[in-house]
């Protein structure tokens, strides 16, 4: 079946601009994450989403970063007047119960470059 | 915070040997799992190894899990240049809503 997919898969934005990053995860999957690799670095978390649950945003670097979840499907990270510092990799992820017992399934990343 | 640890940050090795990577972590966990990366896109999954388990095997893949010593280690025995890859340790973390991950083995094996 269809595996995550994110959009754009790559992104190149003005410091300052706003961008937008969508995420489709697996039909039926139940919780959502979003992650941030900088070059040659491990995984950040940024996100996490479980069903109808508040989405855990413990991991936003700043408020300019806000994620949705709509339908408890689709999601969207938005990050507002981008930084050079916000260039990286954005990870999504789903899996289908929500907890770590579950494997996470990647989509293969959005890589946003800021100039 | 990361919760995971890997170790060595890079390893090479000739195709054929053995390679060994090592994760720590710092809370009490329920499970821990291990992830390759190709390319720096998205993350595969290898295999679970969950608390009361001590060692898994999947095909040329080996874990382990040590729960007093907060570790993990994994073999992949034979190995292929195929497998130059990242590898990642991942766990839950305070209450098991969440996946951390570790910073990575960059592991390069030579044809």
């Amino acid at each position: 079946g269809a595996g995550v997919s994110q959009s754009p898969s790559n992104k190149v934005t003005e410091k300052g601009k706003d961008v937008e990053l969508r995420c489709d995860p697996i039909s039926g999957h139940t919780a959502l994450y979003w992650y941030r690799q900088s070059l040659g670095q491990g995984l950040e978390f940024l996100i996490y989403f479980q069903g109808n649950s508040a989405p855990d945003k413990s991991g936003l670097p700043s408020d300019r970063f806000s994620a949705e979840r709509t339908g408890g499907s689709v999601s969207t990270l938005t990050i507002q007047r981008t930084q050079q510092e916000d260039s990286a990799v954005y990870l999504c992820a789903s899996s289908s119960t929500g907890t770590a017992n579950s494997p996470l399934h990647f989509g293969n990343g959005t890589r946003l470059t800021v100039t | 915070s990361q919760q995971g640890e890997e170790d060595p940050q890079a390893l090479s090795i000739q195709e054929g040997e053995n390679a060994t990577m090592n994760c720590s972590y710092k809370t009490s966990i329920n499970n821990l799992q291990w992830y390759r990366q190709n390319s720096g896109r998205g993350l595969v999954h290898l295999i679970l190894i969950r608390s009361n388990e001590r060692e898994k095997h999947s095909g040329r893949l080996r874990v382990t899990l040590d729960t007093s010593k907060k570790s993990s280690s994994l073999l992949i025995t034979a190995s292929r240049a195929a497998d130059t890859a990242s590898y990642f340790c991942a766990t839950d973390a305070y209450g098991g809503f969440k996946t951390i991950f570790g910073a990575g083995t960059r592991l390069f094996v030579k044809a």
